[in-house]
């Protein structure tokens, strides 16, 4: 059972824009929220992460939004460049667990 | 910081055979886990341990599959006999703390003919 989703498999976006990939999750338990990137033949590798005492968390051109009531998370790049062409996974943990439950992904590409 | 190294890079086998997949977590890190991504069902967890201790091995897909961590710096997956229905990327990551940033390793791309 997917206890945290990525609705969206792609998402295409012009280089300068913005490029926002949304999250859901199911389990209210989830106190601690990551964004890892993925480039083709390569490990994941983490991007950005919030707690949820918080609602936002920025580290220079990315931002993660975090919405609790709503069980929403999204990560916001500002602004898009070719280079962040890769996919894109929303993971989640809470207080019990060991390990991180991770959505399918969303495929991000960047066009000049 | 070396990061988390894996080995193989690449294995292609025959069905039957057995494979042995490798890990060393970054130097450290008391979490290791093992994951499978798959076209259909994404990044699987399949089993994980702490202080070199398995802790959940609920994943793991069949009696086929076993892993090992014989000390801090070593960890073995290994599928015995393997089948096709095997062929996927299998990761390995260490964190340092509980639930928190785990660190992958560059993947095994496993294919069974």
């Amino acid at each position: 059972d997917q206890q945290v989703k990525q609705n969206s498999p792609s998402l295409s976006v012009q280089e300068g824009r913005i490029s926002i990939l949304n999250c859901d999750y199911t389990n209210s338990m989830f106190d601690y929220f990551l964004w890892y990137k993925k480039y083709p033949a390569e490990g994941p590798t983490f991007l950005i992460s919030i707690s949820s005492i918080k609602d936002k968390n920025e580290d220079g051109r990315f931002t993660v939004f975090l919405n609790k009531s709503a069980k929403h998370l999204s990560l916001h790049i500002v602004p898009s460049q070719p280079g962040d062409s890769a996919v894109y996974f929303c993971a989640a943990s809470d207080p019990s667990g060991y390990a991180l439950n991770f959505g399918k992904g969303t495929s991000l590409l960047v066009t000049p | 910081d070396a990061g988390v190294i894996q080995s193989p890079r690449h294995e292609v086998t025959e069905m039957g055979q057995e494979v042995t997949l490798r890990c060393k977590p970054i130097s450290g890190h008391d979490y290791l886990f093992w994951y499978r991504q798959t076209m259909m069902r994404g990044l699987e967890l399949l089993i994980y341990f702490n202080n070199n201790v398995p802790i959940d091995d609920s994943g793991m897909p069949e009696d086929r599959f076993s892993a090992k961590m014989p000390n801090a710096s070593f960890s073995t997956l290994k599928i015995q006999p393997s089948e096709p229905r095997d062929s996927a990327v299998y990761f390995c990551a260490s964190s340092l703390v509980r639930g928190e940033t785990q660190y992958f390793g560059p993947g095994t791309r496993l294919l069974v003919l």
